[in-house]
C-alpha cells in the first residue's frame, strides 16, 4: 500500500523567510496530493492540493511542486508570518482511493 | 454549520467498555473516511466508505473496531472492549469522489 514520508519533522524559520517541506510517496498510482495545516487543538484544514497532471500550483504565498518521476512533492511557503506556525501534513491518494498522510512537520516562525 | 460534524467531542470510558462515535458528513459527499490521530503523529487511516459500501479497512485495525454507514449518510465507529492504547483523537472526513476531503473536529477518546 501507499506510504508517505515527510521531512523535516521540525522546521524553524525567521519571519519573512521561506519554508520548504518535502514528501515522498511509494505508490506510483497516486494521483492526488493534498496538504493540510493543523493548529493546536484544531482539525486539519486543507490548504492546497495538486493532481498528477500538473507539476506546480500556487495560491498566494503557498505553492506545491510535484515530481512524478522521482515520486516526491513539496510545499513552499514564502514571506512566512507568525500565523503560519502550525503542523503541516502532506498526503497522497492512489486512484482516488484512501488518503494516506505523512507524519507531519512542526513549523515554527521565529520573530 | 454545513461542515463535517462529529459526536461526541470527548469521551472518557473505562477499559473494557464499548464506545460508539458518530460522524455526519457534508451532505453531498459520498466518500467518508475515519482516521485516528495520536499526539505528534499524522492521521492514521482506519477505514473508508463510498456511499454505504465499506471499501477498505486498515490491516492494522483490530477486530474490536467496526464501522458502518447504513444509508450512505452518517457513519458510526464502534470500539469494543476498549484498551488504554485506543486513547486517541478519532477524526472523520468526507469528500466527493476524487475531491477535496474536509475533516470534522474529532472525538477525543480517553480510556482509563
Amino acid at each position: 500500500g501507499e506510504n508517505v514520508e515527510q521531512h523535516p519533522s521540525t522546521l524553524s524559520v525567521q519571519e519573512g523567510d521561506s519554508a520548504v517541506i518535502k514528501c515522498t510517496y511509494s505508490d506510483s498510482a497516486s494521483n492526488y496530493f493534498p496538504w493540510y495545516k493543523q493548529e493546536l487543538g484544531k482539525r486539519p484544514q486543507l490548504i492546497i492540493d495538486i493532481r498528477s497532471n500538473v507539476g506546480e500550483k500556487k495560491d498566494q504565498r503557498i505553492a506545491v511542486t510535484l515530481n512524478k518521476t522521482a515520486k516526491h512533492f513539496s510545499l513552499h511557503i514564502t514571506e512566512t508570518q507568525p500565523e503560519d506556525s502550525a503542523v503541516y501534513f502532506c498526503a497522497a491518494s492512489p486512484r482516488g482511493d484512501k488518503i494516506i498522510f505523512g507524519k507531519g512537520t512542526r513549523l515554527h516562525i521565529l520573530p | 454549520d454545513t461542515g463535517v460534524s462529529q459526536d461526541p467531542r470527548h469521551k472518557i470510558t473505562k477499559r473494557g467498555q464499548n464506545v460508539t462515535f458518530r460522524c455526519d458528513p457534508i451532505s453531498e459527499h459520498n466518500r467518508l473516511y475515519w482516521y485516528r490521530q495520536t499526539l505528534g503523529q499524522g492521521p492514521e487511516f482506519l477505514t473508508y466508505f463510498q456511499n454505504e459500501a465499506q471499501l477498505e479497512k486498515s490491516r492494522l485495525l483490530s477486530d474490536r473496531f467496526s464501522a458502518e454507514r447504513p444509508k450512505g449518510s452518517f457513519s458510526t465507529l464502534e470500539i469494543q472492549r476498549t484498551e488504554q492504547g485506543d486513547s486517541a483523537m478519532y477524526l472523520c472526513a468526507s469528500s466527493p469522489f476524487m475531491g477535496k476531503a474536509f475533516f470534522g473536529q474529532g472525538t477525543r477518546l480517553t480510556v482509563v
